[in-house]
């Protein structure tokens, strides 16, 4: 079973750039995870998406990040324009049930550097 | 206060040696997660708890929900095992992720 994948794996940009990353969840998984882990810390949840419906964007700064699913499968988060703080790990997951408490599979993430 | 704690932060050992960490926790939850991140950033669920105490291989993690805290132990531990273990809880409606215990294990 092929995992979550997510591209690029590297980006760095300067600030006030726009970036978009990509990912593809593993096949059948109805609910996808943006999250965003800075340096340091434990990630923290951007986005969660339930088919091509958004569940929870509670804590996504709506102001510059952006995300889309359109067709239930994949998904695109933008940032626009970029802050220096956001340079982080921005990680994909996947699981079967918009449940939180099912298991949940992580991509290899993009890090992304803003300077 | 962060409502997911785990200790040590960091961690060093030598290969061979009996690893615990610990994840406590203040918030009511339906399960906890011990996750593993390598450098690089990609993270692999490990194990999902809910009660009792669960095994894989050189890897075993317990829960005591009465108590609000779990441990992650790893027996005759490899440098392969070097990652951060990230603690994370469910409560009904979200997820919350411990900031993680960076272990280095050396030859």
């Amino acid at each position: 079973e092929a995992g979550v994948a997510q591209s690029p794996r590297y980006k760095i940009i300067e600030k006030r750039q726009s970036v978009a990353f990509w990912c593809n969840p593993i096949s059948g998984h109805a609910t996808l995870y943006w999250y965003q882990q800075i340096l340091g810390q434990g990630p923290k949840l951007l986005i969660q998406f339930q088919n091509n419906g958004v569940v929870d964007d509670s804590q996504l700064p709506k102001d510059r990040f952006s995300a889309e699913r359109l067709k239930g499968v994949d998904s695109t988060l933008k940032i626009q324009p970029a802050k220096l703080e956001d340079s982080a790990v921005y990680l994909c997951a996947s699981s079967l049930h918009f449940d939180r408490t099912y298991e949940q599979y992580f991509g290899p993430g993009t890090r992304l550097t803003v300077t | 206060k962060n409502e997911v704690e785990q200790s040590p932060q960091n961690l060093t050992a030598q290969e061979g040696e009996f690893i615990t960490i610990n994840c406590s926790y203040s918030v009511g939850i339906s399960a906890l997660h011990w996750l593993q991140q390598h450098p690089g950033g990609g993270i692999v669920s490990l194990f999902m708890l809910s009660s009792g105490k669960k095994k894989h291989g050189r890897l075993i993690a317990t829960i005591n929900i009465q108590e609000k805290h779990s441990s992650l132990h790893i027996t005759a531990s490899h440098p392969r095992d070097s990652a951060v273990y990230i603690c994370a809880v469910s409560p009904p409606d979200k997820l919350i992720f411990g900031t993680g215990t960076r272990l280095q294990v050396f030859p």
